[in-house]
């Protein structure tokens, strides 16, 4: 069935540093990857999202990359703060109106930003 | 804008009994969906509505579970009678376009 990866499962850097995480997925026919950070109390937040058409994007400290022949994507955040430190989410999904959207999630990365 | 909103935010019921929880998605948003977090694993998906109508119940994890979303605007899931393993966090979506989904802050269910 429909699967996706997600690595590491705990990660903790110093502030200032770069912190990776990795996603793999199993269904070719994926065609959009979302990432969300879910603080505390709170709900699954979109923070940036990849389609199938682009190889990689950015915005300000973030960054996704996809590698569709591989099926990995990953999410890159420079310069960490304190204020990074959350649960991480990948997903993907068949999205589009001749799909249903539904997400297939990975199990979460715990980031945590050591002042 | 509001986003979409949920509640109660937190349900302590015990074993046997009936919850609800509710869901109001972002107006004008056709798509909803109904996810689930149990014990630190992965967010899982439990089914989807289009207006009024289920159009995948696919991760519904048995009949005790009963989504409804009358006149395609709020939404409520029924777990009647409530296991221990139905506790977890329950999330609702909303999305306009099937791409970008927005969800609300969760209900934590906890079943004793």
């Amino acid at each position: 069935g429909e699967n996706v990866e997600q690595h590491p499962s705990t990660l903790s850097v110093q502030e200032g540093d770069s912190a990776v995480i990795k996603c793999t997925y199993s269904d070719s026919a994926s065609n959009y990857f979302p990432w969300y950070k879910q603080e505390l109390g709170k709900g699954p937040q979109l923070i940036i999202d990849i389609r199938s058409n682009v190889g990689e994007k950015k915005d300000q400290r973030i960054a996704v990359t996809l590698n569709k022949t591989a099926k990995h994507f990953s999410l890159h955040i420079t310069e960490t703060q304190p204020e990074d430190s959350a649960v991480y989410f990948c997903a993907a999904s068949k999205s589009g109106s001749s799909n249903t959207g539904k997400l297939i999630f990975g199990q979460g990365t715990t980031l945590q930003v050591k002042p | 804008e509001a986003g979409v909103t949920q509640f109660p935010s937190h349900s302590v019921i015990e074993k046997g009994q009936t919850v609800t929880l509710r869901c109001d998605p972002i107006s004008g948003h056709d798509n909803l969906y109904w996810y689930r977090r149990v014990m630190g694993k992965e967010i899982k998906f439990l089914l989807h509505f289009v207006k009024e109508s289920k159009q995948d119940e696919s991760g519904m994890p048995n009949n005790r579970f009963l989504a409804e979303r009358t006149g395609g605007t709020y939404s409520t899931l029924k777990v009647q009678p409530a296991e221990l393993e139905d506790s977890g966090v329950y999330f609702c979506a909303s999305s306009q376009n099937r791409v970008e989904a927005f969800f609300g802050q969760g209900t934590r269910l906890t079943v004793v």
